[in-house]
């Protein structure tokens, strides 16, 4: 049982180049979830999902892309890279995204945007 | 105002102290309230959910002050392995909405 994984764990890109973040979870959670965490923030929710075929925007959603197709999967896609984007993103999961629920995040990926 | 404020610190504090941080919301529509720790910036981990009665875990006490706004962490007898930022959350309905950490920093 791997939990959430997320790859890759670091990425330095260019402005205006295209990137998908990967994450994966085995524990069949309908939830599933993308924030991005800058210096001095807290966590902020890009996009999430509470199942397959079902997403919806968060709180900071503009320049990122998901789909979810599978359980499994909840891809977050870039598509024209900023330096704005620089940021740490975390991908987390849950049962059925209930505020009770307990959040499972994945190790995080290190974007910089150069 | 934000919706989730905390005091960034840090807050520096002799091993065996007790240490206390609080943080204020902006909804007085909220569900529920959590406080998660994180590490050197590695993903946020679950410390304790924080009922309207209070909650105790071993040395944390957790507590929700809904008339003032207001949820607390108490920590007792700190370690140093209590080093780490800690996170308050609110959550409602699909989303959580994170403050953005108290530095604690346990001195030997």
């Amino acid at each position: 049982n791997a939990g959430v994984t997320q790859t890759p764990k670091f990425q330095v890109l260019k402005t205006g180049q295209s990137m998908t973040l990967q994450c994966a979870q085995d524990m069949n959670h309908e939830y599933m979830s993308w924030y991005r965490q800058d210096p001095g923030m807290g966590l902020r929710l890009i996009h999430y999902s509470v199942g397959a075929g079902i997403t919806d925007q968060g709180e900071v959603p503009n320049g990122y892309n998901v789909s979810r197709s599978t359980t499994e999967d909840f891809p977050l896609r870039l598509l024209s890279a900023a330096p704005s984007q620089t940021s740490v993103y975390f991908c987390a999961s849950s049962y059925s995204g209930s505020p009770t629920d307990t959040q499972y995040f994945g190790p995080g990926t290190r974007l910089t945007v150069l | 105002r934000k919706e989730v404020e905390q005091d960034p610190g840090p807050f520096n504090v002799p091993e065996g102290a007790t240490v206390a941080f609080n943080c204020t919301y902006s909804n007085s529509a909220s569900q529920s309230f959590f406080w998660y720790r994180q590490d050197c910036r590695k993903e946020p981990k679950l410390l304790m959910s924080v009922y309207s009665s209070g909650n105790e875990d071993g040395r944390f006490t957790a507590q929700l002050n809904r008339a003032s706004q207001y949820i607390s962490l108490l920590i007792r007898d700190s370690k140093l392995s209590d080093s780490a930022t800690y996170l308050c959350v609110r959550g409602s309905n699909y989303q959580l909405i994170w403050g953005a950490g108290t530095k604690l920093i346990i001195k030997p």
